[in-house]
C-alpha cells in the first residue's frame, strides 16, 4: 500500500512569490492534516480536512495560507505571497475516518522543505 | 490537551534497552498516550499507543502506571537505526479532535 506522498520534496523561492504544496493521502483515508515545523520549533498543526471539508483550520497562521482538498482526495497548500518566516518543513498526514472508541493512527508524508529567500 | 515533558536527548549503545519517560501530570480521563518516532528527513511515524498498564508490539513496549501521570517507552536492544527523535503525545485523538500536539521530543542517539 502506498504511503502519504508530498510534492515537491524541496522548494526554494524568493520572498513575495507563490508556492503550492501538494499532498496525496493514503487511499481511502478521509482525514487529512497539514503540519509544519519552522526552524528550531516544534511541529505545529495547521489544519484538518474530513473528506473535502475543513474540520479545523485553527492552526493556519494567516490569510496568506490557503488549503484545498478537491473531491476529498489530494490536498494543496498554497502560500501567497511567501514571507521569510514561512520557511520550514511542511508535513501532511492522513488517517481513516474516526470511529467511536478507536484512536486513529496518523500516517505522515516525508514533508516538503520550503526555503523562502 | 495535556502538556508533556520528556528528556531533550539520550545516548545509548547498540544492544542496550532504552527507556524514555514522559511526564503528563494533567492527563485527562479520556486521554490516550501515543508515541511517534521521527527519522531525519522523514515525517513522524506511529510507534505505540496505550491507555493504561502495559502495551507491547513488535517495535516497543509502553508502560503506564496506575495514576497515568507518566509513561515509559521501552525499546529493546536498540540498533543504530533506532537513532531518531521520539515524541510523547497525550490527548483524545480522532475525528474533530484529530490534530496532534507535538513537544520537542527526545533525541535518541545510538552508538556502536
Amino acid at each position: 500500500e502506498a504511503g502519504v506522498t508530498q510534492f515537491p520534496s524541496h522548494s526554494v523561492i524568493e520572498k513575495g512569490q507563490t508556492v503550492t504544496l501538494r499532498c496525496d493521502p493514503i487511499s481511502g483515508h478521509d482525514n487529512l492534516y497539514w503540519y509544519r515545523r519552522v526552524m528550531g520549533k516544534e511541529i505545529k498543526f495547521l489544519l484538518h480536512f474530513v473528506k473535502e471539508s475543513k474540520q479545523d483550520e485553527s492552526g493556519m497562521p494567516n490569510n496568506r495560507f490557503l488549503a484545498e482538498r478537491t473531491g476529498g482526495t489530494y490536498s494543496t497548500l498554497k502560500v501567497q505571497p511567501a514571507e521569510l518566516e514561512d520557511s520550514g518543513v511542511y508535513f501532511c498526514a492522513s488517517s481513516q475516518i474516526f470511529r467511536t472508541g478507536i484512536q486513529e493512527t496518523q500516517y505522515f508524508g516525508p514533508g516538503t522543505r520550503l526555503l523562502v529567500l | 490537551l495535556a502538556k508533556t515533558t520528556q528528556p531533550i536527548s539520550m545516548d545509548s549503545y547498540e544492544g542496550q534497552e532504552v527507556n524514555i519517560t514522559c511526564s503528563h501530570n494533567n492527563i485527562a480521563t479520556n486521554d490516550y498516550i501515543t508515541w511517534y518516532q521521527q527519522f531525519p528527513s522523514q515525517g513522524p511515524r506511529f510507534i505505540i499507543q496505550g491507555y493504561k498498564t502495559k502495551v507491547t508490539n513488535e517495535v516497543a513496549s509502553l508502560f503506564i502506571p496506575a495514576d497515568r501521570k507518566s509513561s515509559t517507552l521501552s525499546l529493546p536492544r536498540v540498533s543504530l537505526s533506532d537513532t531518531a527523535v521520539y515524541y510523547c503525545l497525550v490527548g483524545l485523538y480522532g475525528g474533530s479532535q484529530g490534530n496532534l500536539i507535538f513537544g520537542k521530543g527526545t533525541k535518541l542517539s545510538v552508538k556502536p
